[in-house]
């Protein structure tokens, strides 16, 4: 089983929707980020996470919320998602200091 | 805000040469990671370095960190198809453990 779990991995919907990517990890660790990737600009924080009571905006936080509902779980939602927001979305855990980030698979987003 | 980028954005080469790619700050950085990430699959982490003028191999792969900590290096030697992907480097500051990540090098190996 991976240690980091996106869903849904695919998702295709129309202006104005609200949608939830939600991510969930089995690794123990206590931080958490949601990134977007997109082509030619690389990945781009939009949010993070260093313990369940804590919450951070990255880069590009506007038009996202997260929230952290455990240690093992992190949700991004979109509240009025638009078409610049299509993209693949990442979730990742790391533990503290240069830990290296694990990352789940993907979820591949489409606004129409 | 701190710039990284990586150079070439897209490299494609025969199985058996030897490539290097590159990735450059506009600051000094603590730490610097590679990742690969290949199609479908989130980056995966391939090395970290914390030491100025630090060289770490893994197999064909030799990652170099610049001895002013504003640059690395990824030297492959005698690719192979496996090494097909997309190369990351993420760099972290002095007091700020969040990764930056430079926008890639697409590598392809043709066989």
């Amino acid at each position: 089983d991976a240690d980091v779990t996106q869903t849904p991995r695919n998702r295709i919907t129309k202006t104005g929707k609200r949608i939830m990517l939600e991510c969930s990890q089995t690794k123990g660790h206590d931080r958490m980020y949601w990134y977007r990737q997109d082509p030619g600009l690389g990945l781009r924080l939009i949010y993070y996470s260093f313990d369940v009571k804590d919450i951070n905006k990255g880069e590009i936080s506007d038009g996202y919320s997260v929230s952290r509902q455990a240690q093992a779980k992190f949700s991004l939602s979109l509240e009025s998602a638009i078409p610049n927001q299509t993209a693949l979305y990442f979730c990742a855990t790391s533990g503290p200091g240069y830990q290296p980030q694990h990352f789940g698979d993907g979820t591949r987003l489409s606004i129409l | 805000t701190q710039l990284l980028e990586q150079s070439p954005q897209f490299l494609s080469i025969q199985e058996g040469e030897n490539l290097t790619v590159y990735c450059n700050s506009s600051s000094v950085f603590s730490s610097l990671q590679w990742y690969r990430q290949e199609p479908g699959e989130g980056p995966v982490l391939l090395v970290t370095v914390v030491t100025g003028g630090e060289v770490k191999k893994l197999k064909r792969l030799t990652f170099q960190f610049g001895d002013a900590r504003k640059d690395s290096s990824l030297h492959i030697t005698a690719a192979q198809p496996g090494d097909t992907g997309l190369y990351l480097c993420a760099v972290s500051n002095f007091g700020n453990e969040k990764l930056t990540f430079g926008t890639g090098t697409r590598l392809t190996i043709i066989p």
